[in-house]
């Protein structure tokens, strides 16, 4: 079975470029969260969509942050301008919404802004 | 600066040892809790999950007990294998009305020696 597929894995670019991340979630599962990752702050949810709808999004940063989820098998994460505190690992995750669910995770994009 | 980082709690372990990682929770309202294994350069990895109205819950070498009296969880790993280093994370969710959303504790790094 595939799980959370992210893309790209690493991505270098210099402050001020537009970075934007993609996520295929499981099929079949309706829950999708962006997480980022950092030695300093460890794993923070960043937003959360149910049924493509954005839930909660008080964990993103400033407004140059943006997720979009146009239809149920994919997200994308957008920081645009970007600066070198983005720097950071950034996860995507999936869930059924229902019940007592895990969330599944994708291996991450690691991103370096220069 | 020289910036600080999160310095995870270790624990380092022979191999064929048992191991214990403890985790303590915050929201005496959290009803379902997670155990997650992140290898370097990976997204974390479902282990096990328990719902509150149990207390020990076990899978194959991986036991996971709760406490609610005093918000403590645990993982115990049977017969540790250098294949279990990894930071390990515990989440708590409130599946009331919060639709999904995890709290992640900031996780304890396995070492084990072979």
């Amino acid at each position: 079975d595939a799980g959370v597929i992210q893309s790209p894995r690493h991505e270098v670019t210099e402050m001020g470029q537009e970075v934007t991340l993609r996520c295929k979630p499981i099929s079949g599962h309706n829950s999708l969260f962006w997480y980022r990752q950092t030695m300093m702050r460890g794993l923070e949810l960043l937003i959360y969509f149910n049924n493509n709808v954005p839930i909660d999004d008080s964990g993103m940063p400033e407004d140059r942050f943006s997720a979009k989820m146009p239809n149920a098998s994919f997200s994308t994460l957008k920081i645009q301008p970007s600066e070198p505190r983005d720097s950071a690992v950034y996860f995507c995750a999936s869930s059924l919404e229902r019940g007592n669910q895990p969330q599944h995770f994708g291996d991450g994009t690691r991103l370096s802004i220069l | 600066g020289e910036s600080v980082g999160l310095h995870l709690p270790t624990l380092s372990v022979q191999e064929g040892d048992n191991s214990i990682i403890n985790c303590a929770y915050s929201n005496s309202a959290s009803d379902y809790f997670i155990w997650y294994k992140q290898e370097s350069g990976k997204g974390p990895q479902f282990i096990i999950d328990i719902r509150s109205n149990m207390d020990k819950r076990q899978g194959q070498r991986v036991t996971v007990l709760l406490n609610k009296t005093v918000k403590h969880l645990s993982l115990q790993i049977a017969a540790t294998q250098p294949g279990d280093s990894a930071v390990y994370f515990c989440a708590e969710g409130y599946y009331g009305g919060s639709q999904g959303n995890l709290i992640f504790g900031k996780g304890t790094k396995l070492s084990v020696k072979p």
